[in-house]
């Protein structure tokens, strides 16, 4: 009964640097988001899956891409990271986007950019 | 498309009641509310389909005003662990979520 499982749970990363954050569901969940939490700014959508192959913008995209190859699994990729990007990551899947179900999240990831 | 909720904290004393709004300018497909304590994962609570439901959990019960685009979520007799911040989400074409509301109940 895993869920939504986000590896790594905390990573320190330098200015510059790369790196991507996992995301893995069993549930067969269609739908897959990423979001960001910071003080007192609630959780914000990066991006956002309806399906395999298919991908979208949320409200802060900039300085990071996705990609959805199978259904299980939605990584964040970060690109050049920035001190801005300091954050706790959440993943969240639902069955879809228009569903009566609840959306379930993964422990989140912890991450700090130096 | 971020939905707004009020108030942005409250303190109450076991026993008080309480009530948290949250509202959109999008006519939305329905209304989720989440409970998130500190250093962990927001916990699902209930979801609002459109069509002015209104829903109960133990104490704590949720309606949702299709018309006005509005959700409220009540927390009747309140106890010590209900303490967190709660948030709203709205979903339209993709979910997003309120910059919650923090709970605080004291003895």
């Amino acid at each position: 009964n895993a869920g939504v499982t986000q590896t790594p749970k905390f990573q320190v990363l330098k200015t510059g640097q790369s790196m991507t954050l996992q995301c893995a569901q069993d549930m067969n969940h269609e739908y897959m988001s990423w979001y960001r939490q910071d003080p007192g700014m609630g959780l914000r959508l990066i991006h956002y899956s309806v399906g395999a192959g298919i991908t979208d913008q949320g409200e802060v995209p900039n300085g990071y891409n996705v990609s959805r190859s199978t259904t299980e699994d939605f990584p964040l990729r970060l690109l050049s990271a920035a001190p801005s990007q300091t954050s706790v990551y959440f993943c969240a899947s639902r069955t879809r986007v228009y569903s009566n179900q609840p959306q379930h999240f993964g422990d989140g990831t912890r991450l700090s950019i130096l | 498309q971020q939905p707004v909720q009020s108030p942005q904290a409250v303190i109450l004393r076991e026993g008080e009641d309480a009530v948290i709004n949250c509202s959109s300018s999008k006519a939305l497909y329905s209304v989720h509310w989440y409970r998130q304590k500190h250093g962990e994962a927001p916990v699902f609570l209930m979801i609002l389909l459109k069509g002015g439901e209104q829903k109960g959990h133990d104490k704590i019960s949720a309606s949702f005003n299709e018309k006005k685009q509005q959700s409220s979520l009540y927390l009747t007799a309140s106890q010590l662990s209900y303490s967190g911040t709660y948030f709203c989400g709205t979903v339209l074409n993709d979910m997003r979520f309120g910059a919650g509301t923090r709970l605080t109940v004291k003895p």
